[in-house]
């Protein structure tokens, strides 16, 4: 089974809805991070977590929330989709303090289409 | 500010030809640098990172990358290309407390 999980693997939803993606781990890391990649940007990062009780914003954090439920969950909520924030959107986790904690595990990511 | 440039949009190789994909970085203090490749419809995978000591680092795949403190790079490099090893790769930087920056990525086409 893979470490990092993320659900859905595809979504389309209208403007204005609201939507989570939902991150599941097991590999037993701290920390936890959320990125969309655009085409010919890279990836950029929305928000991470460094444990349940730290949340914190990213560069591109506007129109998204997240909720760290869990050690070894992590979701992303976009509250009121629009057609720009159409992209690939992919979760991550790192070892934190007790291990190499900057080197990030990726999982398989979200296609996410707003119409 | 910290920038990671990868000049390369695309690249094209052939199939047994050595591939060189280049990584230059802006930042204040030596980093942490790594390289990730993402297969279609895949996440990322970690090929290799640098974070002390000997400058050439061997990572998965048969691929391997020197660190130029000089030049301030993180190149790439595979001596021969396999078609698998068409991909997208990413060079990243920990510019922070754990979290990285990513260049805007190289696509490698491989031909017959």
């Amino acid at each position: 089974d893979a470490d990092v999980t993320q659900t859905p693997r595809n979504r389309i939803t209208k403007t204005g809805k609201r939507i989570m993606l939902e991150c599941s781990q097991t590999k037993g890391h701290d920390r936890m991070y959320w990125y969309r990649q655009d085409p010919g940007l890279g990836l950029r990062l929305i928000y991470y977590s460094f444990d349940v009780k730290d949340i914190n914003k990213g560069e591109i954090s506007d129109g998204y929330s997240v909720s760290r439920q869990a050690q070894a969950k992590f979701s992303l909520s976009l509250e009121s989709a629009i057609p720009n924030q159409t992209a690939l959107y992919f979760c991550a986790t790192s070892p934190g303090l007790a291990g190499d904690q900057e080197t990030q595990y990726f999982g398989p990511g979200t296609r996410l289409l707003v119409l | 500010a910290q920038s990671v440039t990868q000049p390369d949009i695309h690249i094209t190789v052939s199939e047994g030809a050595s591939l060189e994909l280049r990584c230059n970085y802006s930042y204040g203090a030596t980093p942490y640098l790594f390289w990730y490749v993402q297969s279609p419809g895949q996440g990322l995978q970690l090929l290799l990172k640098y974070f002390s000591g000997d400058t050439l680092v061997q990572g998965i795949k048969g691929f391997e990358a020197e660190f130029k403190r000089s030049q301030s790079s993180f190149n790439l490099r595979k001596p021969s290309v396999h078609w698998s090893d068409a991909a997208e790769y990413f060079c990243a930087v920990a510019y922070s407390w754990g979290k990285l920056q990513f260049g805007a990525g190289t696509q490698v086409v491989v031909t017959p």
